[in-house]
């Protein structure tokens, strides 16, 4: 069955600091993986996605993402943080249910918190 | 564009009552979909559509129905709500491009208490 693992429930970080957020996929051969973000009481926003190509993906707010093949990884990072960065974040890969529908398999979700 | 939108935002229920959330999108989305969220557990599929007239089942259907007559709504209906179904429920659209999901739009959410 498909799985989407985030293997940190909570990660604190310094505002300024690195941030890297941690996916591993379950399935398929060239899969189609999203990062999403929810901050308090929202729904969630797409921050980027892999469908092929190139294996370091651009997104919104100045995060990227690596697709490693080898590892079934799809980590998120982001080179310095701000405080408004606070919030749960998403892996997320697409596969299909049946014949005739797609779903998205979610991840647990990472709560990243900011210090000042 | 007012994109996604849920109505009602909170809502209390007592167990064996019924209900049904609204969904809406104006961005004529071929696909639209019904999700919960329960802490630590991600968001999981409730059911799905592809079109007008056309609905299935995702992951966690029992004690949902849905029904999507237009493009446009989405109502998700709870027959006889149990606490097992306090969560909050997002609906979302998205294009498909080549059967595949392009982009979802998720709604704001509405927050569900069955007592």
């Amino acid at each position: 069955a498909q799985s989407v693992t985030q293997p940190d429930i909570h990660i604190t970080v310094s505002e300024g600091a690195s941030l890297e957020l941690r996916c591993n996929y379950s399935y398929g051969a060239t899969p189609y993986l999203f990062w999403y973000v929810q901050s308090p009481g929202q729904g969630l926003q797409l921050l980027l996605k892999y469908f092929s190509g190139d294996t370091l993906v651009q997104g919104i707010k100045g995060f990227e993402a690596e697709f490693k093949r080898s590892q079934s990884s799809f980590n998120l990072r982001k080179p310095s943080v701000h405080w408004s960065d606070a919030a749960e974040y998403f892996c997320a890969e697409e596969g299909r249910i049946k014949a005739a529908g797609n779903k998205l398999t979610f991840g647990g979700g990472t709560r990243v918190l900011v210090k000042p | 564009n007012a994109g996604v939108t849920q109505t009602p935002k909170f809502q209390v229920l007592k167990t064996g009552q019924s209900m049904t959330l609204q969904c809406a999108q104006d961005m004529n989305h071929e696909y639209m979909s019904w999700y919960r969220q329960d802490p630590g557990m991600g968001l999981r599929l409730i059911h799905y559509s592809v079109g007008a007239g056309i609905t299935d089942q995702g992951e966690v259907p029992n004690g949902y129905n849905v029904s999507r007559s237009t493009t446009e709504d989405f109502p998700l209906r709870l027959l006889s709500a149990a606490p097992s179904q306090t969560s909050v429920y997002f609906c979302a659209s998205s294009y498909l491009r080549g059967g595949l999901l392009f982009e979802q739009y998720f709604g704001p959410g509405t927050r569900l208490t069955v007592t």
